[in-house]
């Protein structure tokens, strides 16, 4: 069975400038979270979505913002990047029936921003 | 904020030798996990343990979860050259919250 997909693996771009980055959770799953891991850091959580609807939301800066679609994919959409927004970002997936499971993770896309 | 902490954050040994890592965290929780991560890629769950089991096994992985001091550990037997990795565990809350919160990680390596 597939995997957690996320698009693009890797990412350029320049201070100010915006970037959007995607993933397609496994069939069925009805959860989708999304982390920021830094160099040498442990994965911080940012934001997650239950059936398409914010569930819960971590250290997410304002300057980002997230969706859920009707087909269950996610998009996390940055602007106004900062050098410090250089990380791997992983999306995770679950499916919860409401209990709080295991996650699948994608293999991440890595934004470097110059 | 709930996360866990683990213990120690780095750890090198022989190939077949056994590995422990401990985690501690602050709050009620719902369970917890231990993922694994290869260096740049994505975590992989190993395990989970719920707040009312106090032990689980899987293949070489032993999970340990003591509620009353807020620890988990992670044992791995029989360590090899590819169980070199950096390992998070991770705190769900008690309360019906979905958020998977990790720690700081354990950077293991197993010289051969």
């Amino acid at each position: 069975a597939a995997g957690v997909i996320q698009s693009p693996r890797h990412l350029i771009k320049e201070k100010r400038e915006t970037a959007t980055l995607k993933c397609y959770p496994i069939s069925r799953h009805d959860t989708v979270y999304w982390y920021q891991q830094g160099p040498g850091q442990d994965p911080q959580f940012l934001i997650s979505f239950y059936e398409k609807m914010q569930s819960d939301k971590g250290s997410i800066p304002d300057r980002f913002s997230a969706q859920q679609f009707s087909d269950y994919h996610s998009e996390l959409n940055m602007s106004s990047l900062e050098l410090g927004d250089s990380a791997l970002y992983f999306c995770a997936s679950h499916r919860s029936r409401g209990r709080p499971g295991e996650l699948f993770f994608g293999e991440g896309s890595r934004l470097t921003v110059l | 904020s709930q996360q866990g902490e683990e213990d120690p954050q780095a750890l090198s040994i022989q190939e077949g030798e056994n590995a422990t890592m401990n985690c501690s965290y602050k709050t009620s929780i719902n369970n917890l996990q231990w993922y694994r991560q290869n260096s740049g890629r994505g975590l992989v769950h190993l395990i989970l343990i719920r707040s009312n089991e106090r032990e689980k096994h899987s293949g070489r992985l032993r999970v340990t979860l003591d509620t009353s001091k807020k620890s988990s550990s992670l044992l791995i037997t029989a360590s090899r050259a590819a169980d070199t990795a950096s390992y998070f565990c991770a705190t769900v809350l008690s309360g019906g919250y979905q958020k998977v919160t990790f720690g700081i990680g354990t950077k293991l390596q197993v010289i051969p």
